[in-house]
């Protein structure tokens, strides 16, 4: 069965970068079928998908993030990672990793970490 | 794609049967699905593809709709149901997510 942690820091300073990392077990992540994301949720709000990574490398992101995104993957380590460059109190958020199947929602997904961005 | 769901907020009692409406801004087929929230935990999928039942997911759930409406009933409201429910679209990226409908007592 497989299980999705994440871990970071859970305080960033403003204008600092977000890192996160995403680790997998119970299973590989070398699958032509999954894809491996990052959504975030403010708390007291709703949720917002953030991007994927396939285990080859290739990526998809959110535009309304693009710019300040990048997920990484290191299948020797199984795992992948997030980092969110030039935060502010808006990115102040739950973060979670999650895996979807090829044409279907998100079945798997880690318990969430909590970032808060201040000074 | 925007999602919208209604009501936001539903108050309801033990028993009950609850129909909550996600709509959304352009046909997504039958590419939607939704989950379950409770405070401090990641959200659960409760049901895929707009009807499909998740296995271990109680059959008083149930899920309809495709195109641009859809919906999510409970038949009988059990007291591990109160939680937040989203619909949430895997028709095209980026996905999107309704904004929650709350189910209280």
């Amino acid at each position: 069965q497989v299980q999705l942690q994440e871990s970071g820091p859970g305080l960033v300073k403003p204008s600092q970068t977000l890192s996160l990392t995403c680790n997998v077990s119970g299973g590989s992540m070398n699958s032509d079928d999954s894809y491996w994301s990052w959504i975030r949720q403010p708390p007291g709000k709703g949720l917002e998908w953030i991007g994927y990574i396939f285990y080859s490398g290739s990526t998809y992101y959110n535009p309304s993030l693009k710019s300040r995104l990048s997920i990484s993957v290191d299948t020797s380590k199984n795992q992948f990672s997030l980092k969110l460059t030039s935060v502010t109190a808006a990115d102040t958020a739950m973060y979670y990793c999650a895996r979807n199947w090829v044409g279907h929602p998100f079945d798997i997904w880690g318990q969430g970490t909590m970032v808060t961005v201040s000074s | 794609i925007q999602l919208t769901q209604s009501p936001s907020f539903l108050s309801a009692s033990l028993g009950d049967r609850v129909t909550i409406t996600c709509r959304a801004s352009q046909g997504i087929s039958s590419y939607l699905a939704w989950y379950q929230q409770k405070p401090g935990k990641a959200p659960k999928l409760l049901i895929s593809a707009a009807s499909t039942l998740q296995s271990g997911v109680p059959a008083r759930f149930s899920g309809s709709g495709s195109g641009t409406e859809f919906t999510l009933t409970i038949s009988s409201l059990q007291p591990e149901d109160f939680a937040t429910y989203y619909c949430q679209q895997f028709n095209s990226y980026p996905f999107t997510f309704g904004p929650g409908t709350k189910v209280d007592i």
